[in-house]
C-alpha cells in the first residue's frame, strides 16, 4: 500500500489568499510530482522534482511555486489565490530504482480546493 | 500531437455483468501502458501495466490487451461489483526521456448498479 499522504483533503478559502498544499511520502521515492484534474478532464503535470533541492515546471502553466528541501516532503504554495485556481490537486511519486519508463506513480488522495 | 483517447466516457452496467473500456494513443515512440483505478474523492491507483512485447495480462476480474501495432489497448472487467464504480485512465509513457513522459487519458466514468 502506497504511504503518501495530502493535507488538507478539502480547503475553501477567498480570494487573495495565501496557501500551502501539503504532500508527504515515506517510500523514500525521489521523484515526486503535482497534478492538477478537473472534472471529466485528463491530469495535468504542473510540478515536478528529480529529488532535493530539484523542482521544475510542467505541461500546465501555473502560478504555483513548490520546494523540496526534504525527500519526503513536497509542498505546493499559491500566494494569492484566485477562482480559477479552483480544482483537485493531486501529489504523487515513483520509484526511481524501477526505471523512469516503468515505474508506477503512487498518488495521494488529493487536495480539493475551493476559491471564492 | 501525441494523445490518449478513451472510450466510452461513461458506462453503467448491472452487477455481475462484464465490460470492456476501450484506450486509443498515437503516443510514440511507445514505452508501456498504465492502466489506473479511481475512485471518487480518491487518487489513482495503478492496476496493471502492458509493454511493448504483452498483449495480455490479468489481474484478477481485470484483463487488460495491447495491440501495439493498432496502438490499442483494453480494459475487461469480468463478473462486475458495486466497488468497480470509478473512472478507469489510462496513461502511456513514452520513451522520449529519462523521465518517461506521460500522457494521460480523460478516463472512463463506470457505475456498477445493483
Amino acid at each position: 500500500e502506497a504511504d503518501i499522504y495530502q493535507t488538507p483533503r478539502y480547503l475553501v478559502i477567498g480570494t487573495g489568499k495565501k496557501i500551502t498544499l501539503e504532500c508527504s511520502q515515506t517510500m523514500g521515492h525521489d521523484k515526486m510530482y503535482w497534478y492538477q484534474q478537473d472534472p471529466g478532464m485528463e491530469l495535468h503535470l504542473i510540478h515536478y522534482s528529480y529529488g532535493v533541492n530539484s523542482t521544475e515546471k510542467g505541461d500546465l502553466s501555473s502560478e504555483s511555486t513548490v520546494s523540496r528541501i526534504r525527500t519526503e516532503h513536497f509542498p505546493l504554495t499559491l500566494e494569492s489565490a484566485r477562482p480559477s485556481h479552483t480544482s483537485q490537486y493531486l501529489c504523487a511519486s515513483s520509484d526511481p530504482s524501477r526505471g523512469a519508463n516503468t515505474g508506477e506513480l503512487f498518488f495521494g488522495e488529493g487536495s480539493r480546493l475551493t476559491v471564492l | 500531437k501525441n494523445q490518449v483517447e478513451q472510450s466510452p466516457q461513461s458506462l453503467i452496467i448491472l452487477e455481475g455483468k462484464n465490460c470492456t473500456l476501450q484506450c486509443n494513443y498515437t503516443v510514440s515512440p511507445f514505452s508501456n501502458l498504465r492502466w489506473y483505478k479511481q475512485d471518487t474523492g480518491r487518487g489513482p491507483v495503478s492496476l496493471t501495466i502492458m509493454t511493448f512485447s504483452e498483449n495480455t495480462k490479468s489481474n484478477g476480474r481485470y484483463t487488460a490487451t495491447l495491440d501495439a501495432d493498432t496502438k490499442q489497448s483494453s480494459l475487461h472487467i469480468t463478473a462486475s461489483q458495486l466497488s468497480d464504480s470509478a473512472s478507469y485512465i489510462c496513461v502511456v509513457s513514452d520513451r522520449g526521456s529519462t523521465l518517461g513522459r506521460l500522457y494521460f487519458g480523460r478516463g472512463t466514468q463506470l457505475t456498477v448498479w445493483p
